[in-house]
């Protein structure tokens, strides 16, 4: 059974930087991209980052509203991708989740609170 | 960017009656390669999204057959032939035809 989860949210200052994890199994890790995407408190769904699986080869992907913030990497060896995020706003607040692909299959997600 | 735009954005549907949801691109989902990148996912109170449909008609492993997709380029449906009590939530269209991947807004459906 394919399954992911999403661990590291909680509350954080402005300014101030978190990662959160994606734990992955029941599939072959490396063979799949990780997307992340997020939601906030009573909105829609929002893609924010991707990352390409070996053997592709090509730079990772970023929504405009975290480029430059945010960075999304994979630690194939042990099935986890992660989601730095720095230089954190408010409007960061969300629930982030981590996908398979670009959505096939979806962690429950973790609650990340920016809030002075 | 690529911008769906979603229609009703709600909806209230009687047990076994048939409901249809509307997704516009403001552009061609039609790839280079010949597929067209449009998902469906539905996101059920206080859940993560499941994907119903990937490339426009095609239902994903474990869907009721009830789900279907359709459409081409810049216009597409999801319809539920015969609704039940288990389909409340909230359904997304989403491209991945290009980044930034992009969602509709959303359309709410509720039982009567």
């Amino acid at each position: 059974e394919v399954q992911l989860v999403e661990s590291g949210g909680g509350l954080v200052q402005p300014g101030r930087s978190l990662r959160l994890s994606c734990t992955a199994s029941g599939f072959t890790f490396e063979k799949h991209a990780i997307s992340w995407f997020r939601q906030a408190p009573g909105k829609g769904l929002e893609w924010i980052a991707f990352i390409k699986s070996k053997p592709h080869t090509g730079p990772t992907e970023y929504a405009a509203s975290v480029r430059g913030r945010f960075t999304i990497s994979r630690d194939d060896s042990n099935g986890v991708a992660y989601l730095q995020m720095d230089s954190l706003k408010t409007e960061d607040t969300a629930k982030y989740y981590c996908a398979r692909d670009v959505g096939t299959f979806w962690g429950q997600g973790t609650l990340v609170t920016v809030s002075s | 960017d690529i911008v769906l735009t979603q229609t009703p954005l709600s909806l209230s549907v009687t047990p076994e009656q048939p409901a249809s949801i509307s997704c516009k691109s403001s552009q061609s989902l039609l790839s280079n390669d010949g597929k067209t990148y449009l998902y469906w996912f539905l996101q059920k109170p206080g859940q993560a999204p499941q994907v119903l449909i990937y490339e426009v008609y095609k239902r994903f492993s474990g869907v009721p057959e009830r789900f279907s997709g359709s459409g081409s380029e810049t216009d597409f449906t999801l319809e539920i032939s015969r609704v039940e009590a288990d389909d409340v939530g909230v359904y997304y269209c989403m491209h991945t035809l290009q980044f930034p991947v992009t969602f509709g807004g959303g359309t709410k459906v509720e039982i009567k």
